[in-house]
């Protein structure tokens, strides 16, 4: 009830194309959906969050894209850069609770 | 604001030994949270405080894990005795509103061989 899948484990994109990475939930009852971007080395970093009561949210390049009634949402890179290369995690939570479930992660390189 | 520093950033020791990873939050941060991070079970919530307080051990995996937060401004994490299993990254985070906007250190990668 409380798994976030994500997919694809990892992915390689040409510099300038568009990387996609899915995420599925399964607890209805979650209500904040943020994504992480971690570096080699790094912690993770809050990259772009979205609520249910919106079907897409834009921040420069990237675009987060949901669908309540799958239980799914996405994270789009536009005109994907070298220095986007990196994990990226999805993660679900309750923002009235006190823990953030985590995807498997995704690992995105970039060639130039 | 140099963001929240954990030390040390790597710890080699022998499986038995007592480790004690230490955390010190952003200022004026009331929220702090333990992280585990392994490729099998990817990034773990071990622990949270709110204002010094532990307000939810459940993720804590036995016994032999215990945390503290004597105060605002710092935070142990301590495994005694150490195994193998226990080698990981282990993060830790602090924010002023909840999990999802939490501030990640740069980590501790535990060995304990």
């Amino acid at each position: 009830q409380q798994q976030v899948k994500q997919s694809p484990q990892s992915l390689i994109v040409q510099k300038g194309g568009i990387s996609i990475i899915n995420c599925a939930y399964e607890n209805t009852a979650f209500d904040y959906f943020p994504w992480y971007q971690q570096f080699p080395g790094k912690g993770p970093a809050l990259l772009i969050a979205i609520r249910p009561d919106v079907s897409e949210k834009k921040e420069g390049r990237f675009t987060i894209s949901f669908n309540k009634s799958a239980k799914q949402f996405s994270l789009h890179i536009m005109d994907s850069q070298p220095g986007d290369s990196a994990t990226y995690f999805c993660a679900a939570s309750k923002e009235s609770a006190r823990q953030l479930t985590f995807g498997s992660g995704t690992q995105l390189t970039v060639l130039p | 604001d140099a963001g929240v520093i954990q030390s040390p950033r790597h710890e080699v020791t022998e499986m038995g030994q007592e480790v004690t990873l230490r955390c010190k939050p952003i200022s004026g941060h009331n929220s702090l949270f333990w992280y585990r991070q392994t490729m099998m079970r990817g990034l773990e919530l071990l622990i949270y405080f709110n204002n010094n307080v532990p307000i939810d051990d459940s993720g804590m995996p036995e016994d032999r894990f215990s945390a503290k937060m004597p105060n605002a401004s710092f935070s142990t994490l301590k495994i005694q005795p150490s195994e193998p299993r226990d080698s990981a990254v282990y993060f830790c985070a602090s924010s002023w509103r909840g999990p999802a906007a939490a501030f990640f250190g740069q980590g501790t990668r535990l060995t304990v061989v």
